[in-house]
């Protein structure tokens, strides 16, 4: 089974802009969809967004709409999520995790990243 | 504030069945759309625990069961142990907001 391997923690100023990449162990997802969930300190997952790689179709909760990008290498085997204009409320661990559906009202997720940190502070 | 509402805590003594809420509306469990649990333990990856409302994952032990009626939707564990201690979201998808969603999550306690 493919296992994500996460990039390590992030220490951001406010207003510059964070990348944290996923990496699926022993070669490429294979899996339809790929998203990536947040978890603010002492407060609940929160849902970012997703990529269907084999369409390049995204789908981004609209509360990060403006300032979130989710992409995939050409091999299909890493994904990245870059967020820009970081505030300090951005300050959290970020999930990756994957599954097997391509309609994003099916997403449901079976495979998970281990977090990043990332800490925006000035 | 999530669309779909869990309880903050629910409790209960090892061997008990407890039962954890997601209360939704019409336009994401009302509407029809599948409902799915994670455990998550801070700091781990989240697992999953039930997906399309009652479907268990293969390892996921059978005294953990889902269900959904109405705008709601239910995950229930038996024979409660001390290692079910950890917070449980649910999730689904709202037509509204055209994307996926958590609910707030419940911290389970084996007292």
């Amino acid at each position: 089974q493919v296992q994500l391997v996460q990039s390590g923690a992030e220490v951001k100023r406010p207003g510059s802009s964070v990348k944290v990449s996923c990496k699926a162990s022993g070669g490429s997802f294979n899996r339809d969809a790929l998203i990536w969930v947040r978890q603010v300190p002492g407060q609940g997952l929160d849902w970012m967004g997703g990529i269907i790689p084999k369409f390049s179709k995204t789908n981004y909760a609209q509360k990060f709409q403006d300032r979130l990008t989710i992409t995939t290498d050409a091999s299909a085997t890493t994904l990245y999520m870059e967020l820009s204009s970081l505030r300090s409320d951005d300050t959290a661990v970020y999930y990756c995790a994957t599954g097997g559906a391509l309609i994003p009202a099916d997403w449901y997720f079976d495979i998970w990243g281990r977090g990043t940190l990332v800490s925006v502070s000035s | 504030q999530s669309v779909l509402t869990q309880p903050p805590s629910v409790s209960g003594a090892p061997g008990q069945r407890v039962t954890l809420s997601c209360t939704g509306n019409s336009s994401n469990i009302g509407g029809g759309y599948d409902v799915h649990w994670y455990q998550h333990l801070p700091g781990t990856a989240p697992k999953l625990l039930i997906y399309r409302d009652s479907f268990r994952p293969s390892g996921v032990p059978d005294r953990v069961s889902g269900s959904k009626s109405g705008t709601s939707a239910s995950l229930a564990i038996t024979g409660l142990q001390a290692e079910d201690e950890a917070d449980y979201y649910c999730q689904s998808y709202d037509y509204r907001l055209r994307a996926s969603v958590f609910g707030g999550g419940t911290r389970l306690t084996v007292l």
